[in-house]
């Protein structure tokens, strides 16, 4: 059974502060995708990395592939309360995703 | 494009009761949907796949009598929650893979199930 293992659970800072989220499985999975989720909405996709060692930045988001494809990192600098939500990873794994526990991020204004 | 709905967005039935959940993929057709449930402030858990014409791969712990799931067109999937009880309330999502392109899964925006 493939796990995704996502820390911290929960994350809350001041607006303006850098944070990073990990995602750390012993698996190696063929893609690795980062999702935001909002209170009663369905998870919305920020990036799909694929390649070891990719590196991709959307905006004030900066997401990492490892080398051996089995983690995978979110900065965010600056953070804003727009940023506030649930951040999920998720591996591709046999036509399936495996999602991480999710880390819960608050930020103050 | 690549939009996926759901309907109804929340429903609260008394328990014993069953409560159908429709996915539709807008603007594609969809050979493979997927159904989740998730509880509050945790993650998404896969209960099963749903493939058009043929019968859904349910995940383990996951009761098929209970969670009875349709795929009869390119751009439908139904999950019917058969007699509901009270730990059956969760937010329910499905997500869908394109018949053509990537493999990406698309997100619905998900149902509240509230079982009195």
């Amino acid at each position: 059974t493939q796990l995704l293992e996502q820390s911290p659970q929960f994350l809350s800072i001041q607006e303006g502060e850098n944070l990073t989220v990990y995602c750390n499985s012993s698996s190696v999975f063929s893609s690795l995708q980062w999702y935001r989720q909002e209170p009663g909405e369905g998870p919305v996709l920020l990036v799909t990395v694929v390649t070891g060692g990719e590196v991709k930045k959307l905006k004030r988001l900066t997401f990492q592939f490892g080398d051996a494809r089995k983690d995978s990192s979110l900065h965010i600098t600056a953070a804003q309360p727009g940023d506030t939500g649930l951040y999920l990873c998720a591996g591709e794994g046999g036509n399936k995703l495996v999602f991480g526990a999710g880390t819960i991020l608050r930020v103050k204004s | 494009g690549a939009v996926v709905s759901q309907h109804p967005s929340w429903v609260i039935c008394k328990s014993g009761t069953s409560v159908k959940i429709e996915c539709r993929s807008l603007d594609f057709q969809a050979t493979t949907m997927f159904w989740y449930r998730q509880f509050p402030k945790q993650s998404l858990m896969l209960m099963a796949t749903s493939n058009e014409g043929s019968k859904a791969t349910y995940e383990q712990g996951v009761e098929k009598d209970k969670f009875l799931i349709n795929h009869a067109s390119l751009t439908l999937s139904t999950l019917t929650v058969t007699s509901a009880h009270p730990e059956d309330s969760s937010f329910y999502i499905c997500s869908a893979i394109a018949a053509v392109g990537t493999d990406t899964q698309y997100f619905g925006p998900g149902t509240r199930l509230t079982v009195l």
